[in-house]
């Protein structure tokens, strides 16, 4: 099955920018979403289709997606951006679809 | 606005079953696709099963292919998963997410519901 690669933890000061990437075997070819996971919470979908924010997602969180890796850059890092992000693909096997998600980056605002 | 709400989480023998529900409103549950996520404490998230708007398209991870049976009833705007022979492994937050259509992503989740098997 496809295996997405994410680096288990990513530091920022705030103000700066964080960016948190997810590997994956020609992963310019599919779409890339992603989630914000806070403690304790369900997750909430980010970005979707490699770059497109959902209607109340700040413009600071921005997505990208070439070659064999994709990234979610979050610009202008506040406190209340700490969290876990997961990306995610759909991934069409012979057999049936599956839907893959990345291990998780804690990201950790100093 | 869309609103998920599980239920039916709980603590389980291992073997034994359980069914968890997905009430869902503020959306056409009828036209869209749904979704069973989970995640185990402190682990990442984890796809479990899809169903089509229409209750005709079925899929699962293999993980829990024939033990969990994912269905729906449009008439009462709600989404389940059955689950069978369960598995101390099988222990996580269960999620229902709606897909915007596509095989594509969870444009909205729930606030998940709880199954210990112990």
């Amino acid at each position: 099955s496809y295996v997405l690669t994410q680096p288990p933890s990513v530091s920022v000061a705030p103000g700066k920018t964080a960016n948190i990437t997810c590997g994956g075997k020609n992963i310019g070819s599919k779409s890339v979403h992603w989630y914000q996971q806070k403690p304790g919470q369900a997750p909430v979908l980010v970005i979707y289709y490699d770059s497109d924010r959902p209607s109340g997602i700040p413009e600071r969180f921005s997505g990208s997606n070439s070659g064999n890796t994709a990234t979610l850059t979050i610009s202008r890092v506040e406190a209340g951006d700490e969290a876990d992000y997961y990306c995610q693909v759909w991934d069409s096997r012979s057999d049936h679809p599956d839907w893959v998600f990345g291990g998780g980056t804690k990201l950790t605002v100093l | 606005q869309v609103q998920l709400v599980e239920s039916g989480g709980g603590v389980v023998q291992p073997g034994r079953s359980l069914r968890l529900s997905c009430a869902a409103s503020g959306f056409t549950f009828s036209s869209s696709d749904m979704h069973w996520v989970r995640q185990a404490p402190g682990k990442g998230l984890e796809w479990v099963a899809f169903i089509s708007y229409d209750g005709t398209k079925k899929y699962y991870a293999d993980s829990v292919k024939g033990r969990f049976t994912i269905s729906r009833d449009n008439s009462k705007n709600t989404l389940y998963l059955q689950m069978n022979s369960l598995r101390t492994e099988d222990t996580a937050v269960y999620y229902c997410a709606k897909d915007p259509g596509l095989y594509s992503y969870f444009d909205h989740w729930g606030q998940g519901t709880l199954v210990t098997v112990s």
